[in-house]
């Protein structure tokens, strides 16, 4: 099963919004509204923010968005605060039952 | 609180073989599917195996088929991986890993990880 597709590096200033790309194929994003974001900081294990495309777990905060269109998923975070520099991966279930990550993207905070 | 723990993280040599276990707590096991995750140093995460929660449906990676063996102790509130035949490629953190609610594999609660290390 290869990797959904990530940027490797997004970057933004504090208060701005940035937008990470997810790019897979009908089998898998574009075939199913099963797509989920996890951040991860140095050292640490993944954290859940976004699941079933759109929604959010208890405790995150509402500046993480997630949207879909087509085989693209996105993750917005609006509001950048230094705190949010870290990894991101974003995750789809597939049309083989199983679920296939993506590469992850660097958040660098300027 | 919702907790789990991993052990069972080692050196081991090419061709070995090392069992992770992952204990449970906080909420009810049998209601779950598991996962074990891992992340190879520098690099991303990557699915390695899944278990449904009355452990008769399981999932491996390709890259495992064959090598690996997930299962579940509902009694116990424990679940394990049996790793075969190790690689240089295996080494990474695994993390266990509870699935959501949800039909999609989301995952909502993660262990802190576990390191296994193949090298001579």
């Amino acid at each position: 099963q290869s990797a959904l597709t990530q940027p490797a590096s997004v970057s933004g200033s504090p208060g701005q919004s940035i937008t990470i790309s997810c790019t897979g194929t009908s089998s898998d994003v574009g075939g199913y509204n099963y797509v989920s974001w996890y951040q991860q900081h140095p050292g640490k294990a993944p954290k859940l923010m976004i699941y079933d495309v759109t929604n959010r777990p208890s405790g995150v905060s509402d500046r993480f968005s997630g949207s879909k269109s087509g085989n693209t998923a996105s993750l917005t975070i609006s509001g950048l605060q230094a705190e949010d520099e870290a990894d991101y991966y974003c995750s789809s279930y597939t049309s083989r039952s199983i679920g296939v990550f993506g590469g992850g993207t660097k958040l660098t905070v300027l | 609180e919702v907790q789990l723990v991993e052990s069972g993280g080692d050196l081991v040599q090419p061709g070995g073989s090392l069992r992770l276990s992952c204990a449970a707590s906080g909420f009810t096991f049998s209601s779950y599917s598991m996962h074990w995750v891992r992340q190879a140093p520098g690099k991303g995460l990557e699915y390695v195996s899944a278990i449904n929660p009355n452990g008769d449906i399981t999932y491996y990676a390709n890259s495992v088929k064959g090598r690996f063996t997930i299962s579940r102790d509902n009694s116990k509130n424990t679940l394990s991986l049996q790793m075969g035949s190790l690689r240089p490629e295996d080494m990474a953190v695994y993390y266990c890993a509870r699935d959501t609610a949800s039909p999609g594999w989301d995952i909502d609660v993660w262990g802190k990880g576990t390191t296994v290390t193949v090298s001579s």
